[in-house]
């Protein structure tokens, strides 16, 4: 199974201050050379989660574009060029390259100081 | 846009049975895969069970092989899980998911909670 390894666990953040969210999987999540299936995810307190990226750095409609996705192979980060009081919440990735099984980072919380 | 609610989730002792439930707004639910992925409190999220379009294949979690079952019925927009000899680490949210291109979640349900308890 592919293991995927967020940083940092937590993440105290200042109101109009950027963030970064590494992800590592223990495979390189290259499926051919045009796609890479990692995903990013948002769930704020109480919600269910909501997506955020997918396939690295694609964005979904919708999502603020201080979001942004990036990274190859088995080394990615999301961004947060200016962290907002609505972006409190934890971030998962996701690998669907190599399942079953599909897994989950462990999650990051992004909270404000 | 389509709307996927669960239930069926309650609280019940080690070693029940339940049957989770995911409806479907459209029924553009035929065309994609479904999954089942579940969240134990204040933990992070974990895939469970997949299956296919046409149900013609599934995926389970090896943690839970052999007791959970997926399954869909496509002419009533339903999606289910059949989740037996339930363990106390089953408790969780369970998130009724859609499965699009980009291999990935588009669509995620509401949740609903499966608490295993004696």
């Amino acid at each position: 199974d592919v293991v995927m390894t967020q940083s940092p666990l937590s993440l105290p953040v200042t109101l109009g201050q950027p963030a970064s969210i590494s992800c590592r999987s223990s495979q390189s999540l290259e499926h051919s050379p045009a796609n890479t299936y990692l995903s990013w995810f948002q769930q704020r307190p109480g919600h269910s989660p909501r997506r955020l990226i997918y396939e690295v750095s694609k964005r979904d409609s919708g999502v603020p574009d201080r979001f942004s996705g990036s990274g190859s192979g088995t080394d990615f980060t999301l961004k947060i060029s200016r962290v907002e009081a609505e972006d409190v919440g934890v971030y998962y990735c996701m690998q669907g390259t190599h399942w079953p099984p599909l897994t989950f980072g462990g999650g990051t919380k992004v909270e404000i100081k | 846009q389509v709307q996927l609610v669960e239930s069926g989730g309650d609280v019940v002792q080690p070693g029940e049975s339940l049957r989770l439930s995911c409806a479907a707004s459209e029924s553009t639910f035929r065309n994609y895969g479904m999954h089942w992925v579940r969240q134990a409190p204040g933990k992070g999220l974990e895939w469970v069970a997949f299956i296919r379009d046409d149900g013609s294949f599934k995926y389970v979690a090896d943690s839970v092989k052999g007791r959970f079952t997926i399954s869909r019925d496509n002419s009533k927009n339903m999606l289910y899980l059949q989740m037996n000899s339930l363990r106390t680490e089953d408790t969780a949210i369970y998130y009724c998911v859609r499965w699009t291109v980009g291999n990935v979640f588009d669509i995620w349900g509401h949740g609903t909670v499966v608490t295993v308890s004696t």
